[in-house]
């Protein structure tokens, strides 16, 4: 079965950096998209980005470009979403997410991680 | 303030049915498929409908989808307590060349 396994919640300062990872189990890691999409407290869902695990290919929202970075390590079936810069409106929830093209959707999504930014 | 939008609640009693929707625009409802998620209390989203109407296996018949123009509905009938949850549409905008969703809907089961 689909799994994507995220790690655990972290704490960081204002101005520092963040890398959320993904493992994900029960299918071919390159065969689909990875989104990353986020949540603050009591808030709606937004979107981070894409990206393809194949070729490593990504695809930022404008409001995260500079900012943000997304890789894969194919030789572990992880992705990675690294946030700079944080500052306090940047604590939410960071959620992975499978992209299933026959779908046209997410189909399937992390725990979701943590991340707190605060001095 | 979300690209697309939705009402931020809606309420009804077990058994009703009740309508959710999602008005957009050309560039995102009106050109690309919307997609509906549910989220429960305290955990991830989950996939509810994908291409403006199909339901991936598992999700009860309760619960369908529409779109028409620049605008999408989720129906839920039969309403049960277990429905009580956050419900988000979303869908591609060709014009941000970003995936935009709605700013969800909070649905009580009274």
């Amino acid at each position: 079965q689909v799994q994507l396994v995220q790690s655990g919640a972290e704490v960081k300062k204002p101005g520092a950096s963040v890398k959320v990872s993904c493992k994900a189990s029960g299918y071919t890691f390159t065969s689909y998209d990875f989104n990353w999409v986020r949540q603050a407290t009591g808030q709606g869902l937004e979107w981070m980005g894409w990206m393809n695990p194949d070729s490593g290919s990504t695809g930022y929202a404008q409001k995260f470009q500079g900012r943000v970075t997304m890789t894969r390590d194919t030789s572990i079936n992880t992705a990675y979403m690294e946030l700079n810069s944080l500052r306090s409106e940047d604590t939410a929830v960071y959620y992975c997410a499978r992209f299933y093209g026959d779908y046209d959707a997410v189909d399937f999504w992390g725990q979701g991680t943590l991340v707190t930014v605060s001095s | 303030q979300s690209v697309l939008t939705q009402p931020p609640s809606a309420s009804g009693t077990p058994g009703q049915r009740v309508t959710i929707s999602c008005s957009g625009s050309r560039s995102n409802i009106g050109n690309n498929y919307v997609n509906w998620y549910q989220q429960l209390p305290g955990t991830a989203p989950t996939l509810l409908i994908y291409r403006n109407n199909q339901r991936p296996s598992g999700v009860p018949d309760r619960f369908s989808g529409s779109k028409s123009g620049t605008s999408a509905s989720l129906a839920i009938s039969g309403l049960r307590s277990e429905d009580e949850a956050g419900y988000y549409c979303a869908a591609w905008d060709d014009s941000l060349s970003a995936t935009v969703f709605g700013g969800g809907t909070k649905l009580t089961v009274l």
